[in-house]
């Protein structure tokens, strides 16, 4: 079976631009959730998504961030306009049910922002 | 003070040595307990989870949470080379779906 599949798997880009990081779920999972992971903070829950629906975003940092959910095999991640201090790996997570259920990762999208 | 306590200083063994890691926690809600590995450039995959106090076995890997102390534990038997890796321990409160995660623990097997 496919696992939960990101892309592009890095990404390097100058301040000010905008980055979309793509998502692709596990097939028949309903939960969807985007992690940031540095080495300061730990890994973070930004958002998730339930049945497409962005049911708690508290973890956005702020409104350069967006996400979105348009079918149940893809979302995207959007920074506008793009930090230096967004430089970070993104992971993408889906799961099948709550919060006891397992999330399976994908390999990250490890950003650099010049 | 944060959720999930977990010191993320490297630690180093030989091969074959028992690995101990630990995570306190501050909130008592917390239900479900889990341990990700996480190797170099990879995603986090679920290695072992647990909802009760007590020990739970898994091949060379013990989870072992104290709910009255807010403390959980991960033991690697038998280390190998293979086991090096990023361990982060998780937890969640039951019907919730925000994981707690620790910072991560960087393990080194040496041969």
């Amino acid at each position: 079976d496919a696992g939960v599949i990101q892309s592009p798997r890095h990404e390097v880009t100058e301040m000010g631009q905008e980055v979309t990081l793509r998502c692709k779920p596990i097939s028949g999972h309903d939960y969807l959730f985007w992690y940031r992971q540095t080495m300061m903070r730990g890994l973070e829950l930004l958002i998730y998504f339930n049945n497409n629906v962005p049911i708690d975003d508290s973890g956005m940092p702020e409104d350069r961030f967006s996400a979105k959910m348009p079918n149940a095999s893809f979302s995207t991640l959007k920074i506008q306009p793009s930090e230096p201090r967004d430089s970070a790996v993104y992971f993408c997570a889906s799961s099948l049910g709550t919060g006891n259920q397992p999330q399976h990762f994908g390999d990250g999208t490890r950003l650099s922002i010049l | 003070q944060k959720e999930v306590e977990q010191d993320p200083g490297p630690l180093s063994v030989p091969e074959g040595a028992i690995v101990s890691l630990n995570c306190t926690y501050s909130n008592s809600a917390f239900q479900y307990f889990m341990w990700y590995r996480q190797y170099s450039r990879k995603g986090p995959e679920l290695l072992m989870y647990t909802y009760s106090s007590g020990n739970k076995e898994d091949g060379r890997f013990t989870a072992q949470v104290d709910k009255s102390s807010k403390y959980i534990s991960l033991f690697i038997r038998d280390s190998q080379p293979s086991d090096s890796a990023t361990y982060l321990c998780a937890m969640v409160i039951y019907g919730n779906n925000r994981l707690a995660f620790g910072k991560g623990n960087q393990v080194v097997v040496i041969p």
